[in-house]
């Protein structure tokens, strides 16, 4: 089975512009989430969508955005870039990642990430 | 303070030796516990996953959690080369989707 994959891999752009990245993930899954990773602070969430519907987003701003289509593939945005925005950012996909659910074995399956620079 | 803290190491021990990793956390309502692994310019991978207080081993790993104390830890026996990456330990409370991250441990394994 196919693993979780993003692309572009790796991005440079200027501040000021907009990005969009892109997530498939595994087939027959359900949820993607949206991590953000840099060296100061270390894996941070940025949202999680399901059946098209964001159903939990993290602490960052408006210029932070995402979607899913309903072939379960996931797009994030961010518009006007600052230097800070220069991260790995990570989509992670599983069936269906409610962990209330007692004996749950659902998990996070992360993609390779996409290297994002911004100058 | 953070939610999860991990000391970020690095560590470093020679093969064959036995690791300890862990991580403290302060949010009494997290009950799953995973343990990912990432090697240099990747993805994280998931070492171990844990739902509520106890050990679970699987090979050379073994992930214990003790809720009481707020504490997980992962030990890795016979450690090889191999085994040389970043290890995050990762927590939920529950129907979020959302997974807290601690900074992550540089393990390094000496030949």
């Amino acid at each position: 089975k196919a693993g979780v994959t993003q692309t572009p891999r790796y991005l440079i752009k200027t501040r000021g512009q907009q990005v969009t990245l892109s997530c498939s993930p595994i087939s027959g899954h359900r949820s993607v989430s949206w991590y953000q990773q840099t060296p100061g602070q270390g894996l941070q969430f940025l949202f999680e969508y399901f059946s098209e519907t964001q159903r939990n987003k993290g602490n960052f701003p408006g210029r932070f955005s995402g979607r899913q289509f309903s072939n379960s593939r996931s797009e994030m945005n961010v518009s006007t870039l600052e230097l800070g925005d220069s991260a790995l950012y990570l989509c992670a996909s599983s069936l269906d990642f409610r962990t209330g659910l007692a004996g749950n074995t659902d998990t996070q399956y992360f993609g390779p990430g996409t290297r994002l620079t911004v100058l | 303070q953070k939610e999860v803290e991990q000391d970020p190491g690095p560590l470093s021990v020679p093969e064959g030796a036995i690791v300890s990793l862990n991580c403290t956390y302060s949010n009494s309502a997290f009950q799953y516990f995973m343990w990912y692994r990432q090697y240099s310019r990747k993805g994280p991978e998931l070492l171990m996953y844990t739902y509520s207080s106890g050990n679970k081993e699987d090979g050379r790993f073994t992930a214990q959690v003790d809720k009481s104390s707020k504490y997980i830890s992962l030990f890795i026996r016979d450690s090889q080369p191999s085994d040389s990456a970043t290890y995050l330990c990762a927590m939920s409370a529950g129907n979020t989707g959302k997974l807290i991250f601690g900074q992550g441990t540089t393990l390094q394994v000496k030949p």
